[in-house]
């Protein structure tokens, strides 16, 4: 199993220009989600998913889109990439938990992406 | 939402003592509090995690007490070992604490 993969794993954009981040999981997990690290901030949610055709917002969404239309694949977009946006984001997924709270969470190898 | 702080930022012990994290969250609903580690350039793994039902768990030199009073876990680290180096954070719910960077000195 590849477990958690994203494409592309580095990226350099010019200000203003879209891009569009690929995260698939073959552990048949339910929930995936989209952070951003930054030094010295940890891990922020940008957004999430609890399940196909889901998304909800995470503690920074703007300036970011998502979809989930395959239950594999967890999508993240940028429409109009800013300086600010310059970061490593990590996918992440993990199976679904009811009322136990969240699951542990497996992550990707991480995407760079310097916005200039 | 939820807040989750973590103390040290950094943390420097000579190999063979002990490294303790505190973190402390905010939401009393909160009810899986996960430690994962990330060594340079990689990817956060999870090292060990507790539910709310139990008070502490150990898996070899690593455990976690909890505290749902006083709403704080902390990782201890028992007999660090060189590759004990790493950054760690804490969790609960969605919210990471900012991490630790902890250094094992030889």
């Amino acid at each position: 199993n590849a477990g958690v993969t994203q494409t592309p794993k580095f990226r350099v954009l010019k200000t203003g220009q879209s891009m569009t981040l690929l995260c698939a999981q073959d552990m048949n997990h339910e929930y995936m989600y989209w952070y951003r690290q930054d030094p010295g901030m940890g891990l922020r949610l940008i957004h999430y998913s609890v399940g196909e055709g889901t998304t909800a917002k995470g503690e920074v969404p703007d300036g970011y889109n998502v979809s989930r239309l395959k239950k594999q694949n967890f999508l993240l977009g940028l429409e109009s990439a800013a300086p600010s946006q310059t970061s490593v984001y990590f996918c992440a997924s993990s199976g679904a938990s009811g009322r136990a709270g969240y699951n542990e969470q497996f992550f990707g190898p991480g995407t760079r992406l310097t916005v200039l | 939402g939820e807040n989750v702080e973590q103390h040290p930022s950094t943390l420097s012990v000579q190999e063979g003592d002990s490294a303790v994290i505190k973190c402390t969250y905010s939401d009393s609903a909160s009810n899986y509090f996960p430690w994962y580690k990330q060594e340079l350039g990689k990817r956060p793994q999870l090292i060990i995690d507790i539910r709310s039902n139990v008070g502490e768990k150990k898996d070899q030199r690593i455990a976690v007490t909890l505290n749902k009073t006083a709403k704080h876990f902390s990782l201890h680290i028992t007999e660090t070992q060189p590759e004990d180096s790493a950054v760690y954070f804490c969790a609960a719910k969605l919210s990471f604490g900012a991490g630790t960077t902890v250094t094992v000195r030889a």
